[in-house]
């Protein structure tokens, strides 16, 4: 377990809908990153917040959103959804203060999309 | 900029053979450098990482990572494979120049161990 919490686990809509994916890091850490995980394809980074704010970002569409709040969850907004939003979605967490700190994933939110 | 490069899709091994995944860099500067795996409809677990010092990193569940500044890259390996091991593995490194709050992820390679 690595510490970092990330509900719902699965998530069946529709297209031209919202969902809102939810992520606790780690005690303790700082920082949290978004990424997305599709069928035969890497990793992709949307964004990165560190207590609070927005601190590097990715391959992140005008679509989704992201925030971290001051309990230092996060939430993922992802609307107007497409097909081709069906996907993993992961939030991992770190400490933040040290350049050697490694992540801790959640185990992802499988979102699909009708 | 930053990358990382897994230049095998996937790596079919025997179990109790050897087993190495590679993974090459391309940074400005030093590499920190980490190995992740993920199981199927799991979250990615963190093996080991290099920051600095001994070549060779040993990390979890018997692996191993060498740094080869000269070769630019990041081996991860295990002496003897185990059925269990299959799984994706991500090579990843960290920015350390302009936002070291970016980590730059491989494409994975999947690893299979046979009986």
């Amino acid at each position: 377990d690595s510490g970092v919490t990330q509900t719902p686990k699965h998530l069946i809509t529709a297209t031209g809908q919202r969902v809102t994916l939810r992520c606790s890091p780690r005690s303790g850490d700082l920082s949290v990153y978004w990424y997305q995980q599709s069928l035969d394809q890497g990793l992709q980074f949307l964004i990165q917040y560190y207590n609070g704010e927005e601190r590097a970002k990715g391959n992140i569409l005008e679509r989704f959103s992201a925030q971290q709040f001051p309990d230092l969850h996060s939430e993922l907004n992802l609307s107007s959804l497409e097909l081709g939003d069906s996907a993993l979605y992961f939030c991992a967490s770190s400490v933040g203060s040290s350049r050697a700190g490694e992540l801790f994933f959640g185990e992802g939110s499988r979102l699909t999309v009708l | 900029a930053q990358s990382v490069a897994q230049p095998e899709d996937q790596v079919n091994v025997a179990e109790g053979n050897p087993l190495t995944v590679k993974c090459t860099y391309s940074v400005s500067g030093n590499p920190y450098l980490f190995w992740y795996v993920q199981y199927p409809n799991r979250g990615l677990q963190f093996l080991l990482k290099y920051i600095t010092g001994d070549n060779l990193v040993k990390g979890s569940y018997g692996f191993e990572a060498e740094f080869n500044k000269s070769q630019t890259s990041f081996h991860l390996k295990k002496p003897s494979a185990l059925v269990s091991d299959s799984a994706l593995y991500f090579c990843a490194v960290r920015d350390i120049g302009g936002n070291f709050n970016k980590f730059y992820f491989g494409s994975g390679t999947k690893l299979n161990v046979k009986p």
